[in-house]
């Protein structure tokens, strides 16, 4: 059984640097196929993809936060650390990390994510 | 970037209703599309993969279809624990994108 949680800071402080750490079992990122990917979603609204990291390390990134945002895996650790600079109240949102599945086409990579972690509220405020 | 969009936004029904969402992408995507529900306070759950296989354990009374553009969603009929908000993901390329949502509820 796969399960994943979303661990870090509920409030942080506008322009700080936000930590979370997606803690999953049920899986390695070791295997080949295997990714992690993080979502968010605002109080109220649709849910915005941030980032995906698969077990070659391989990394995507949302262009639009692209300069913000890092995403690093501890495979010994069973972690995928997500970390987005210069935190603003408009950040404020549930993350989500998920399982990533999907095969390959062409070469190319397919993402759709099964599971998904319970989310992580966190408010930007000073 | 593909972008997104779903109709209606919200949908009132009652239970044992048909119910049929769509989901339009920006340009074509082959079939590699997603569809999630979503309960208040939880998180997505992954109901539709390939636009139209059905998730493991996911009730045969929730179908989707199409390929390219233009994709749908269907509930054939409508139980309680269907209310809920339903989006579309696109799969097919970076960056990765979902649907504003649609919303189900009671009539």
């Amino acid at each position: 059984q796969i399960t994943l949680k979303e661990s870090g800071p509920t409030l942080v402080k506008p322009t700080q640097t936000l930590t979370l750490t997606c803690t999953f079992s049920g899986f390695s990122l070791s295997t080949s196929g295997v990714g992690v990917g993080w979502i968010r979603q605002p109080p109220g609204k649709a849910l915005e993809w941030l980032a995906l990291i698969y077990w070659d390390d391989d990394k995507r990134y949302s262009p639009s936060l692209k300069s913000r945002l890092t995403i690093t895996k501890d495979t010994s650790k069973n972690q995928v650390v997500l970390t987005m600079t210069n935190m603003d109240p408009v950040d404020t949102a549930t993350y989500y990390c998920a399982h990533r599945r999907g095969g390959k086409v062409g070469g190319r990579p397919l993402n759709w994510f099964d599971p998904w972690g319970q989310g992580t509220l966190v408010t930007v405020s000073s | 970037d593909i972008q997104m969009t779903q109709s209606p936004s919200s949908v009132s029904a009652s239970v044992g209703d048909r119910v049929t969402i769509t989901c339009q992408a920006s340009q074509g995507i082959s079939s590699w599309l997603a569809w999630y529900q979503q309960k208040p306070g939880k998180a997505p759950k992954l109901l539709i993969y390939a636009a139209s296989s059905l998730q493991s354990g996911v009730p045969s009374r929730f179908s989707g279809s199409g390929s390219g553009t233009d994709f749908t969603l269907t509930i054939s009929s409508l139980q309680p624990e269907d209310f809920a908000t339903y989006y579309c993901q696109q799969a097919n390329s970076f960056p990765l994108a979902f649907g504003p949502g649609t919303k189900v509820d009671i009539k």
